[in-house]
């Protein structure tokens, strides 16, 4: 069964450290996702891409944030200056079309610890 | 923007049918509903989807009125290994994908 793929699988960082987290998308699929969790708290919507460019993002992905799929196949999501409350688990996702009957594959996501 | 609302938890016993219900009041035409389930430190699995009626697969049963206002995931005779985070998930037509605050769905032997 086809999978998404993400590495690393934990990150341990200093705060105001630039990380770059990334992602293998399952290779039909054109939409992506990054989601994050929280520790004890739900999935939290970050950003969705498509045809190269950022089609929806959250209010949590601020200009500290950006992803950029650079060769086709990998989908990276950058944090620039990372700060305490990053610590968290993230989801990449991938999907075969867009919002409506849209069935997300999920990695099994990058935990992020911020010193 | 839909917006979802889920009970925070439920016990369960094995064996038993457990039904989780889900508010959606401001699904839009075009959405379906989808639910996830997610065990800890892994990330959501798909489960089912629908978008009217019934939608019935191997692991669990989707029943959704016809107002779609809300909609009921049913899984039958759980097991300690559905002992997981059960998502309600709409689609919004702007491609962002909310996740409600989940159900703790706790079973027990």
């Amino acid at each position: 069964e086809p999978e998404v793929t993400q590495t690393p699988s934990h990150q341990v960082t200093q705060m105001g450290q630039e990380v770059i987290l990334r992602c293998v998308p399952i290779s039909n699929h054109l939409y992506f996702y990054w989601y994050r969790q929280i520790l004890g708290q739900k999935v939290e919507f970050l950003v969705s891409f498509y045809n190269n460019e950022i089609s929806e993002k959250s209010e949590i992905f601020d200009d500290q944030f950006s992803v950029e799929r650079p060769d086709g196949s990998n989908f990276t999501l950058k944090i620039r200056s990372t700060k305490l409350e990053d610590s968290a688990m993230y989801f990449c996702a991938s999907s075969t079309r867009g919002a409506g009957a849209n069935v997300l594959t999920f990695g099994a996501g990058s935990r992020l610890t911020v010193l | 923007l839909a917006k979802t609302t889920q009970p925070i938890s439920m016990d369960s016993y094995e064996g038993q049918e457990v039904n989780i219900t889900c508010s959606h009041n401001n699904i839009a035409t075009n959405d379906y509903i989808t639910w996830y389930q997610q065990f800890p430190s892994q990330g959501p699995r798909f489960i089912i989807q629908g978008y009217k009626t019934k939608v019935t697969n191997e692991v669990a049963s989707l029943f959704i009125p016809a107002d779609r206002k809300s909609s009921t995931l049913s899984l039958p005779r759980v097991s300690l290994s559905d002992t997981a985070v059960y998502y309600c998930l709409v689609g919004d037509q702007g491609g962002k994908l909310i996740f409600g605050q989940g159900t703790e769905l706790s079973v027990k032997p």
